[in-house]
């Protein structure tokens, strides 16, 4: 089955400076790949998504990139803004079944 | 769009005691709905997965005789975890996907504490 490993599981950032966090995924037929925002005690909540046949996507602060080729796809948020302090989720999607990164605690320090 | 609802919010309840926890799409058909457990620090971990109208699959090491879903119209989705025990406690995470069936939209977990 699909494997999905997320690095750093912690970041620290100071506000306004980019933070990025990077995934690898295992399984080549999966092609769709979003990211979940997730604050305490809450469900997760998509903040991005990019589809296999797209390398690079960008929604005002927040982008993401995909390499196919080498199976990894990277979320990066800039201007950091004290309220982008979350766990983030990477995940893989192969059909429809979602395989989730470790997750990556973002703490911007104001 | 694409919102999903659980029921409740949190629960409370005796080792013994069974608790059913609801899932609902609000404005959309979930052909799909799927069922994650999440312990504090850690990731989601996939429980199950509900066609409407089928018997749910369960992933492995998942007891389905103790977490039993119901997924009786394409609106809702439960889960019920019967004879709790204190190591069920956990955020219990529910999500659907429709059209495209690639994209799941998440409730807001349901956090259940077995004393």
């Amino acid at each position: 089955g699909e494997n999905v490993e997320q690095h750093p599981s912690t970041l620290s950032v100071q506000e306004g400076d980019s933070a990025v966090i990077k995934c690898t995924y295992s399984d080549s037929a999966s092609n769709y790949f979003p990211w979940y925002k997730q604050e305490l005690g809450k469900g997760p909540q998509l903040i991005i998504d990019i589809r296999s046949n797209v390398g690079e996507k960008k929604d005002q602060r927040i982008a993401v990139t995909l390499n196919k080729t080498a199976k990894h796809f990277s979320l990066h948020i800039t201007e950091t803004q004290p309220e982008d302090s979350a766990v983030y989720f990477c995940a893989a999607t192969t059909g429809n079944m979602l395989t989730f990164g470790g997750g990556t605690r973002l703490m911007v320090k104001p | 769009g694409a919102v999903v609802s659980q029921h409740p919010s949190w629960v409370i309840c005796k080792s013994g005691t069974s608790v059913k926890i609801e899932c609902r799409s609000l404005d959309f058909q979930a052909t799909t709905m799927f069922w994650y457990r999440q312990f504090p620090k850690q990731s989601l971990m996939l429980m199950a997965t509900s066609n409407e109208g089928s018997k749910a699959t369960y992933e492995q090491g998942v007891e389905k005789d103790k977490f039993l879903i119901n997924h009786a119209s394409l609106t809702l989705s439960t889960l019920t975890v019967t004879s709790a025990h204190p190591e069920d406690s956990s955020f219990y995470i529910c999500s659907a996907s429709g059209n495209p069936t690639y994209e799941q939209y998440f409730g807001p977990g349901t956090r259940l504490t077995v004393t």
